[in-house]
């Protein structure tokens, strides 16, 4: 059982660049996130989805778009990278998006912009 | 801003010995959770209390909630060199659907 995938693992861009993460869970969940992770800043939500066909801004959604592409997948794009996004992103997914469900992670993406 | 602040923001130990660790939060909720982090990894989640809970157990893990202070305490009883790790609270500020953490306590338990 895989949980949480994300891809890729690692991954350097150019100022200017765009790129695309990936995300995938096999636990037929309704709800999926994206958190970027900084020294310091905890974990801070990005965007969200609480169900299929449905994507939220979270706190720090500037810069990024997400795509709900199916029940299993959730992606996040940066179209213009910049070094301010620079950070390590992790996706998770809930049975449902209420405060009583747990939260399951993926394993991160570092991602470094230059 | 954060909902959750946790504190200590580090904490080494020996061995064998409890590990505290408190996170304040601003507004009202109805549960708070505590999760894991191995560095380089992902979250972990260790236990839920909800808001009509004032303490819970799990293991060697004991937490408190006290909704009028708006704090809660994680404490790791007779802690492990594998209890190495960072800790965040996480709360849902106006439901859920916006789950935030906590900046968290790293902890750093020595053999």
């Amino acid at each position: 059982n895989a949980g949480v995938t994300q891809t890729p693992k690692f991954q350097v861009l150019k100022t200017g660049q765009s790129m695309t993460l990936q995300c995938a869970q096999d636990m037929n969940h309704n709800s999926m996130y994206w958190y970027r992770q900084d020294p310091g800043m905890g974990l801070r939500l990005i965007y969200y989805s609480a169900s299929e066909g449905t994507t939220d801004k979270g706190e720090v959604p500037n810069g990024y778009n997400v795509s709900r592409l199916n029940k299993r997948e959730f992606s996040l794009r940066l179209e213009s990278a910049a070094p301010s996004q620079t950070s390590v992103y992790f996706c998770a997914s809930s049975e449902q998006a209420n405060s009583g469900n747990t939260i399951y992670f993926g394993e991160g993406s570092w991602l470094t912009v230059v | 801003s954060q909902q959750g602040e946790e504190d200590p923001q580090a904490l080494s130990i020996q061995e064998g010995e409890n590990a505290t660790m408190n996170c304040s939060y601003k507004t009202s909720i109805n549960n708070l959770q505590w999760y894991r982090q191995n560095s380089g990894r992902g979250l972990v989640h260790l236990i839920l209390i909800r808001s009509n809970e004032r303490e819970k157990h799990s293991g060697r893990l004991r937490v408190t909630l006290d909704t009028s202070k708006k704090s809660s305490s994680l404490l790791i009883t007779a802690s492990r060199a594998a209890d190495t790790a960072s800790y965040f609270c996480a709360t849902a500020p106006g439901g859920f659907q916006k789950l935030v953490f906590g900046t968290g306590t790293r902890l750093l338990v020595s053999p």
